[in-house]
């Protein structure tokens, strides 16, 4: 069954410590993407890449750190530099970038909460 | 720079009874539009897409919207809503690449 996957669910961690956030597709998609969403707010793009070893800042970058070394593969850091990185992140991929031709599809998130 | 508008935080119905979700976008080009579902700690699923073809645009579970450039709107409808279309919507714009996300509509149906 194709999809993406996103571990773990819930996530907590102590001010200051870094996390990271994983993200795998079976898809066969090139291209993808990570978005921060905030209640009350739509999703803001964080990073995304359109091949393997290849990625490019979003909008809200600052703080986040992404790679891309297999194309399955494109796991999330959320660094001790992010001022408010309690939020819920969502993974997605497609099959190419020009978003009128290529859908893109959503992993269920991870809720991040940091104190 | 491209944006959406979503006119309405939040929608209630009951069952049965219409559902009209409000868009407005803004974008430099000939957009590409877009309408997503999200359930409660869910990822979004597509419901219904317009690049350019026909104005009416039908979706999944029934959904539909319009695309009124004149008005620049982009507003979803269902003519029945159903327990399960609870949950939050948002309309989308895109330019190239990248998605634009509206702040979203909550709706709850009333049994």
């Amino acid at each position: 069954d194709g999809g993406i996957t996103q571990s773990p669910k819930y996530l907590f961690r102590k001010e200051g410590q870094n996390v990271t956030l994983s993200c795998e597709q079976n898809l066969n998609h090139d291209a993808m993407y990570w978005y921060r969403q905030d209640p009350g707010q739509g999703l803001r793009l964080i990073y995304y890449s359109q091949i393997v070893n290849d990625f490019q800042k979003g909008d809200i970058a600052e703080g986040y750190s992404v790679s891309r070394e297999k194309k399955e593969s494109f796991p999330l850091t959320v660094t001790s530099a992010q001022k408010n990185p309690t939020a819920f992140y969502l993974c997605a991929s497609s099959f190419g970038l020009a978003a009128s031709s290529y859908e893109q599809y959503f992993g269920p998130g991870t809720r991040l909460t940091v104190t | 720079a491209q944006s959406v508008t979503q006119l309405d935080s939040h929608v209630s119905v009951s069952e049965g009874t219409p559902v009209l979700l409000r868009c407005n976008y803004s974008s430099s080009y000939s957009p590409s539009l877009f309408w997503y579902v999200q359930h409660p700690n869910k990822g979004l699923q597509l419901l219904l897409k317009y690049t350019s073809a026909a104005t009416l645009v039908k979706g999944i579970n029934g959904f539909e919207a319009e695309f009124k450039k004149s008005e620049t709107s982009f507003h979803l409808t269902k003519p029945s809503a159903h327990m399960s279309d609870a949950a939050e919507y948002f309309c989308v714009v895109s330019e190239g690449y990248k998605l634009s996300f509206g702040a979203g509509t909550t709706v709850t149906v009333r049994a």
